[in-house]
């Protein structure tokens, strides 16, 4: 069993749905959630983080952390077609390297 | 703003050809590393260099090695390329972040067939 599990998908969904997005993991030692989004033929870049547990927004994004459950999620309100993209979980704990998920293809039509 | 530059972009060898990839940043990183991407597979870690003059093994070191030359260079190596090294190939650098945290910077990536 992976560290950090994902769905890779894909997830199709109309513009405007609400979107969930989610990772399980196993490692208790992660401290540090984050959210990479990756368009086709890009590199990955950093859309949100959270430290420890809680909730985070960002304009249409919302970042969530369950530690007791070891599941975090990445919500999108009114998705885009802009939104389409692959969206991959990353943890850490202390200095460790970042653990990458598989990555969830999204995509978003019109 | 360059940010971490990758050459080349597209790349076929041969089996058992050997060919290097380049990787340089200009935000005065520390950290630096090589993953590479495969479908339903994910980032998988290479080798990362935590500063100028240290390299340490990832999750799927063999068959690569990698050399950080400066603080602005990294380059990753295939000394006798199979095709099981087929794969989009990604360099990075990291920013550390408060609370202990830190920001992967990717390059456009290198996508690299073997036949």
């Amino acid at each position: 069993q992976k560290e950090v599990e994902q769905d890779p998908g894909p997830l199709s969904v109309p513009e405007g749905a609400i979107v969930s997005l989610n990772c399980t993991y196993s490692n208790s030692a992660f401290q540090y959630f984050m959210w990479y989004r990756q368009y086709s033929r890009k590199g990955p870049e950093l859309l949100m983080y959270t430290y420890s547990s809680g909730n985070k927004e960002d304009g249409r994004f919302t970042a969530q952390v369950d530690k007791s459950s070891k599941y975090i999620s990445l919500f999108i309100r009114d998705s885009q077609p802009s939104d389409s993209a692959t969206y991959l979980c990353a943890m850490k704990g202390g200095s460790y390297i970042p653990t990458f998920g598989r990555g969830t293809s999204l995509i978003v039509h019109p | 703003n360059a940010g971490v530059t990758q050459t080349p972009k597209f790349q076929v060898l041969k089996t058992g050809q050997s060919m290097t990839l380049q990787c340089a940043q200009d935000m005065n990183h520390n950290s630096m590393y090589w993953y590479r991407q495969d479908p339903g597979m994910g980032l998988r870690l290479i080798y990362y260099s935590a500063s100028e003059g240290t390299t340490d093994k990832g999750e799927v070191p063999n068959g690569y090695n990698v050399s950080r030359l400066n603080k602005r260079e990294f380059s990753l190596r295939l000394e006798s390329a199979a095709p099981s090294q087929t794969s989009v190939y990604f360099c990075a650098s990291s920013e550390a972040l408060r609370e202990g945290n830190e920001k992967l910077f990717f390059g456009s990536g290198t996508q690299l067939s073997v036949l």
